[in-house]
């Protein structure tokens, strides 16, 4: 594989569930982010990780957690999912953190939540 | 209340003209500006950039303007092609890193 990859590319999930976006880089990039694309409001940033082992949290943390174990690997859960977290979730990475990294974007998961 | 915001929602262009997107931001401490290009079902691929030190970055058929003391940005395509078709976002870095996104403007070229 090269760049990133997500899964799953579609979900329909019952509120009150729980929910891990799965999300996987092989750029041995440093940085990771999960935004998150609703109609009108553009990318919102969720959560971050600068390096692995190390996260925090962005725009719209609530009702999000992330973990970094390792360089690749940075999932995102929904501990008990509710319908205004229906959206298309992208997760990025970045080379190193710092102004002036491009972000490269993975194809996203598309989450509904009834 | 949005940071960074694209106010056309869409524009259309015929093939071979210039395309024009606009971009304004709200934040002074913003110090890196981004264009994304988005097609359906794909996340954005980089597109151009520019640092707050320069007022023009030019890339083959884009070029990026910056006017820092309007606080805005803009994307020029010459010529527009009908691949270009696609949703644009702006983007805006402050110096955490932090990315701050604009609905986008969804482009249609007509050939």
């Amino acid at each position: 594989i090269a760049g990133i990859t997500q899964a799953p590319t579609s979900q329909i999930l019952a509120a009150g569930r729980r929910m891990t976006l799965r999300c996987t880089q092989d750029m041995r990039h440093n940085a990771m982010y999960w935004y998150r694309q609703d109609l009108g409001l553009g990318l919102r940033l969720i959560h971050y990780s600068n390096t692995a082992g190390t996260t925090g949290k962005g725009e719209v943390p609530d009702g999000y957690s992330v973990s970094r174990a390792n360089t690749d690997d940075f999932p995102l859960t929904l501990a008990s999912a509710v319908p205004s977290q229906t959206s298309v979730y992208f997760c990025a990475s970045s080379k190193f953190w710092g102004s002036g990294n491009e972000q490269f974007f993975g194809p996203g998961t598309r989450l509904t939540v009834l | 209340d949005q940071q960074v915001k694209q106010n056309s929602p869409s524009l259309s262009v015929q093939e071979g003209r210039i395309s024009i997107l606009n971009c304004d931001y709200t934040n002074s401490m913003f110090d890196y500006f981004l264009w994304y290009k988005k097609y359906p079902a794909e996340g954005p691929t980089f597109l151009i950039s520019i640092s707050s030190i320069k007022d023009k970055n030019e890339d083959g058929r884009f070029t990026v303007f910056l006017n820092k003391s309007a606080k805005h940005l803009s994307l020029h395509i010459v010529p527009s092609q009908p691949g270009d078709s696609a949703v644009y976002f702006c983007a805006a870095a402050d110096n955490f890193n932090k990315f701050y996104f604009g609905s986008g403007t969804k482009l249609n070229v007509k050939p």
